[in-house]
């Protein structure tokens, strides 16, 4: 079964540093692959998704995200943090697309921005 | 993007009382919609699939009797926790996936439920 492993609980970084999230995952097929982003108490609201092709993904508010099919990983960067990228962000994958295809989650990344 | 709403937005109710919770896509027609709960600090657990017009699909470990998902309409789920106990106490999302973009799931705001 699918599932995806994000390494890190925690992370602060200064405001304008560099971010790179890590996220693993395990699938037998090709993997839909997916960053959401949760600010407190509120829900999901998607950065990015990778289904096919170039393996570097742009998404909203700056983010990136590069698909390695060698490490199986599908990490989430960012050049210069702002102090509302504070959040929780969440690694996801999908077994496929069609109506009974379901998306994992992983465990989740709390992004903490230092002033 | 498409909007997918839930009521309430938090509910307190007493143990052993039911609460039902709304999903709503405002501007497209979910064919498929799913049901997520989160505990505080957590990730999201799916809890069950449903289909318009078909019954839900549930998670192994997720008991369907005490949470009723009726998907009657391309525009509403509901999500009926019955006889709730603190331990249902927790952070309910939904998601719509249907037309006319089928290879993205929209998220609701999520609805807090505390019971006493």
């Amino acid at each position: 079964a699918q599932s995806v492993t994000q390494p890190d609980i925690h992370i602060t970084v200064s405001e304008g540093a560099s971010l790179e999230l890590r996220c693993n995952y395990s699938y037998g097929a090709t993997p839909y692959l997916f960053w959401y982003v949760q600010s407190p108490g509120q829900g999901l609201q998607l950065l990015l998704k990778y289904f096919s092709g170039d393996t570097l993904v742009q998404g909203i508010k700056g983010f990136e995200a590069e698909f390695k099919r060698s490490q199986s990983s599908f990490n989430l960067r960012k050049p210069s943090v702002h102090w509302s990228d504070a959040a929780e962000y969440f690694c996801a994958v999908a077994s496929g697309y069609s109506s009974a295809s379901k998306i994992i989650f992983g465990s989740g990344t709390r992004l903490s921005i230092r002033p | 993007g498409a909007v997918v709403s839930q009521h309430p937005s938090w509910v307190i109710c007493k143990s052993g009382t039911s609460v039902k919770i709304e999903c709503r896509s405002l501007d497209f027609q979910a064919t498929t919609m799913f049901w997520y709960r989160q505990f505080p600090k957590q990730s999201l657990m799916l809890m069950a699939t449903s289909n318009e017009g078909s019954k839900a699909t549930y998670e192994q470990g997720v008991e369907k009797d005490k949470f009723l998902i009726n998907h009657a309409s391309l525009t509403l789920s509901t999500l009926t926790v019955t006889s709730a106990h603190p331990e249902d106490s927790s952070f309910y999302i939904c998601s719509a996936r249907g037309v006319p973009d089928h290879n993205e799931q929209f998220f609701g705001p999520g609805t807090r439920l505390t019971v006493l």
